[in-house]
């Protein structure tokens, strides 16, 4: 049984360019959820999907957005970065349907210059 | 909204030494209880579980009890190990479909040899 893995592990990009990053989730997930998790702080949920769909966002503007294919990976798409979008970003997957706790990948820690 | 707030940190034990790491929360609902250790540069692995009021989680050593009455759910390790120190969220999970966490701010525990 494969974990969850994100890629790129770090990433430094220029304010106002695009990224994207990318999670793999555990064998038999269907969901995906996103968390921001900044220096020093807990970890904050920007949204989930299910099945394709997103399912659930938290606090973030619309340049956050996401995608989940139909092998239940996802994307997540931060447009127009901002310094204070420097952090770590990580992906959990989970079984919606099974109810399952959400398993972590190990983050892709941003930084914005 | 829904909030978890924790003791902060960092605690810093000598090896052997009991810890209480403090945990309350603020729900409208009945949520999950949880905690997560983030070992230096990983995400997040779940550590133990409470799913009602009066259940104890328990894992490694680790114990949790979800207290209703004082919204509650402090950590406690009777020894601690050098190989404890970490980072450590208390989280709750709202209840319905979205399974979205909700973290605290952390609490590093450093032990000492």
């Amino acid at each position: 049984e494969t974990g969850v893995t994100q890629s790129p592990t770090h990433l430094i990009k220029t304010r106002g360019q695009q990224v994207t990053l990318r999670c793999s989730s555990q064998s038999g997930h269907n969901t995906v959820s996103w968390y921001q998790q900044a220096l020093g702080q807990g970890p904050q949920f920007i949204f989930q999907y299910y099945r394709e769909e997103e399912n659930g966002r938290g606090n973030f503007p619309p340049r956050f957005s996401g995608l989940q294919f139909p092998n239940y990976s996802s994307e997540l798409n931060v447009n127009a970065l901002e310094l204070d979008d420097s952090a770590l970003y990580l992906c959990a997957s989970s079984n919606r349907d099974r109810n399952t706790e959400a398993f972590f990948g190990q983050g892709t820690r941003l930084t914005v210059v | 909204g829904d909030s978890v707030t924790q003791m902060e940190g960092p605690v810093t034990l000598s090896e052997e030494a009991f810890l209480t790491i403090n945990c309350t929360y603020t729900a409208t609902g009945y949520p999950s209880l949880f905690w997560y250790v983030q070992y230096p540069g990983e995400g997040l692995q779940l550590l133990l579980k409470a799913t009602k009021a009066d259940d104890k989680g328990s894992n490694k050593g680790f114990e949790a009890t979800y207290r209703k009455e004082t919204t509650s759910f402090h950590l406690e390790k009777g020894s601690v190990q050098v190989s404890d120190s970490a980072v450590y969220f208390c989280a709750l999970k709202e209840p319905g479909n979205t399974g979205k966490l909700i973290f605290g701010q952390g609490t590093t525990l450093q032990v000492k040899p």
